[in-house]
């Protein structure tokens, strides 16, 4: 089954740590560039950043509100995406989704969601 | 305030067709590829549109998209009371280096 599942969200303290993890499998992860996208309560979708593939020099971008606190990482041969938080604050509050991005082939794979709640 | 700029809101009746307007700049949508996105109500948005106009396999030739410089559109006909749901365009952006979100659109099919 092509799936994406995500791990490691919950309740953390204003300036906290948190890293969460998304396992993939049905897909060739290695050939994925990766984003992670959040969503506040009660509000739209906002891109927190991407990851390109090895191959394509493992190059992150970052949203402006994350840069310098989040890190995107992977790691290919356990199928696996990270995102490293730290410095948490109340505004970073939100569902966390990890997905496939469409620039290639279209792909569209998206995880489960996981809550983080900074309070 | 997002970058990419759409309706906070838009409705029809079964069967009508309906259009979403997202509004950017050079640096996002004048220069680069545009996708939409549909949300169901509790669940992971889902790729309607890539790369301005393609739909991926399984989306209903329903939706279409367009681009013309600085501006794109979702158009939805044969209006559906399944495509109530939030909607919302993406395109990467040249000077913020990162991808950028409508505010997004709620579809309210009457």
């Amino acid at each position: 089954e092509v799936q994406l599942v995500q791990s490691g969200g919950g309740l953390v303290k204003p300036g906290g740590s948190l890293t969460l993890s998304c396992a993939a499998s049905g897909f060739t992860f290695s050939y994925a560039w990766m984003n992670w996208v959040r969503q506040g309560p009660g509000k739209g979708l906002e891109w927190v950043g991407r990851i390109k593939t090895e191959a394509d020099g493992g190059k992150t971008n970052y949203a402006a509100p994350v840069k310098g606190r989040f890190t995107i990482s992977r790691d290919d041969s356990m199928k696996t995406l990270y995102l490293q938080m730290n410095n948490l604050n109340t505004e970073d509050t939100a569902v966390y989704y990890c997905t496939t991005d469409p620039f290639i082939g279209a792909l569209d794979i998206w995880g489960q969601g996981t809550l983080v709640s900074v309070s | 305030q997002s970058v990419l700029t759409q309706p906070p809101s838009a409705s029809g009746t079964p069967g009508q067709r309906v259009a979403i307007s997202c509004s950017g700049s050079t640096s996002n949508i004048g220069s680069n590829l545009v996708y939409w996105y549909q949300q169901l109500p509790g669940r992971a948005p889902k790729l309607l549109i890539h790369r301005n106009n393609q739909r991926p396999s399984g989306v209903p030739d329903r939706f279409s998209g367009s681009k013309s410089g600085t501006s794109a559109s979702l158009a939805i006909s044969g209006l559906r009371s399944e495509d109530e749901a939030d909607y919302y365009c993406v395109a990467w952006d040249d000077i913020v280096t990162g991808a950028v979100f409508g505010g997004g659109t709620r579809l309210a099919v009457l």
